[in-house]
């Protein structure tokens, strides 16, 4: 597509529910990122990857927290047994990646509430 | 981890005026970019400075990125409304390596 997309734009879930968050980045590009930002603040890192390698997922904040690319596109970013401190906007950027990493492209974000 | 700093946090301006944000880092970035982000939107760039030392003029804004590439400051003249928004800066590593962000400046610029 034209830019990065990101499905569900939001997602209300009860305590202890999984969730899967989706991100579609634009064609071509070779890293994506995950990031959670809150108000106001700026996006928190939690894990990338280059093609379909996870580059670094140190930023994840516990194991309930996992991703994946499994063929080089499109990602998901899966939070199992939620908790209300999960609760945020979730961004997806990518880029082109290698020595052309100069711009990160961001969805809309999928924001997450937990009740 | 890279992390970077931003200053002031918050800034709030008449229209006119004339300001600067600052981005600090203890790590050398291969590039350093500036973001502006809106209520409900996603960041989008501003600019990319690569070489230690370049200054870049984007309309009001002026952008410089430190001598050891450590650090870069961004300057609005004669700042307008239009300008209000998080003001966030991004540095990344080389080859396919992260993009760390900074907390951001929230700039409110008032008519």
């Amino acid at each position: 597509g034209a830019g990065v997309s990101q499905s569900p734009r939001y997602k209300v879930t009860k305590r202890g529910q999984d969730v899967a968050l989706r991100c579609d980045p634009i064609s071509g590009h070779v890293s994506l990122y995950w990031y959670r930002q809150a108000l106001g603040q700026g996006p928190e890192f939690l894990t990338y990857f280059n093609y379909e390698a996870q580059q670094d997922k140190s930023g994840l904040p516990n194991d309930r927290f996992s991703a994946e690319r499994p063929e080089g596109s499109i990602s998901t970013l899966t939070i199992q047994r939620t908790e209300q401190r999960d609760s945020a906007m979730y961004r997806c950027a990518s880029s082109l990646g290698g020595v052309l990493n100069t711009e990160a492209f961001f969805g809309q974000g999928t924001r997450l509430t937990v009740v | 981890t890279q992390l970077l700093e931003q200053s002031p946090q918050f800034l709030s301006i008449q229209e006119g005026e004339n300001l600067t944000v600052y981005c600090n880092s203890s790590s050398v970035f291969s590039s350093l970019q500036w973001y502006r982000q809106e209520p409900g939107e996603g960041p989008v760039l501003l600019v990319t400075v690569v070489t230690g030392g370049e200054v870049k003029k984007l309309k009001r804004l002026t952008f410089q990125f430190g001598d050891a590439r450590k650090d870069s400051s961004l300057h609005i003249t004669a700042a307008q409304p239009g300008d209000t928004g998080l003001y966030l800066c991004a540095g990344a590593g080389n080859y396919g390596q992260n993009f760390v962000f900074g907390p951001g400046t929230r700039l409110s610029v008032l008519p």
